[in-house]
């Protein structure tokens, strides 16, 4: 069955330096690939997806991530971290003919000033 | 911009009541679905509907059903609630089934069975 690893619980980093938050999948053809993020009491946004062609894509706020089919990952990436991006962070993955999205356990980022 | 309400923010319930979750989405969306939020356990999918009366099980379904009878409204029932029901339900609708349209989230119920 399809699934979405996400191996990290809780990263902290501090601000302004480079951040990778990683994720993993299961899934037997090309997968469509999600990032989301959720900020305290909010409900989940989304970052940026993949479903074909450049393997290598941008999404809002700086996140770009990068699909890796030999690895079976998709790990987000930011270049310098600001302390707004502190919040929960959640891979997912579209499955079977109605492409319902299955999400990782998510990953929480502190930032420290 | 899309916008998905869910009705109450925080609800407080009693164990056996029959529960309403209640979400509205704006943008005309085929497609809505409920998912429950642990910690530790992420987004597990309650149910789904592809489209007005019809519905499919997610992951979890068990002691919960759904209805959505229009188009922009999608409820979530606990037939009689449990204390391993308190959660934070989140509702979400996208476009249609196809790989770029996103989900739009609301902001989530918090439930709490006591």
């Amino acid at each position: 069955a399809q699934s979405v690893t996400q191996p990290d619980i809780h990263i902290t980093v501090s601000e302004g330096a480079s951040l990778e938050l990683r994720c993993n999948y299961s899934y037997g053809a090309t997968p469509y690939l999600f990032w989301y993020v959720q900020s305290p009491g909010q409900g989940l946004q989304l970052l940026l997806k993949y479903f074909s062609g450049d393997t290598l894509v941008q999404g809002i706020k700086g996140f770009e991530a990068e699909f890796k089919r030999s690895q079976s990952s998709f790990n987000l990436r930011k270049p310098s971290v600001h302390w707004s991006d502190a919040a929960e962070y959640f891979c997912a993955v579209g499955r079977g003919a109605t492409n319902k999205l299955i999400f990782g356990t998510g990953t929480l980022l502190a930032v420290q000033p | 911009d899309v916008k998905v309400t869910q009705s109450s923010r925080y609800l407080v319930k009693r164990t056996g009541e029959k529960v309403f979750l209640e979400c509205v989405q704006d943008m005309d969306h085929e497609n809505m679905f409920w998912y429950r939020q642990d910690p530790g356990l992420g987004l597990r999918l309650i149910y789904f509907s592809y489209d007005v009366k019809m519905k499919e099980k997610g992951d979890i379904p068990e002691g919960y059903s759904v209805s959505r009878e229009k188009k922009e409204r999608f409820s979530l029932i606990l037939e009689s609630a449990s204390t391993n029901q308190t959660s934070m339900y989140l509702c979400a609708s996208r476009y249609d089934g196809t790989a770029n349209s996103p989900l739009h989230f609301g902001n989530g119920t918090r439930l709490t069975v006591t």
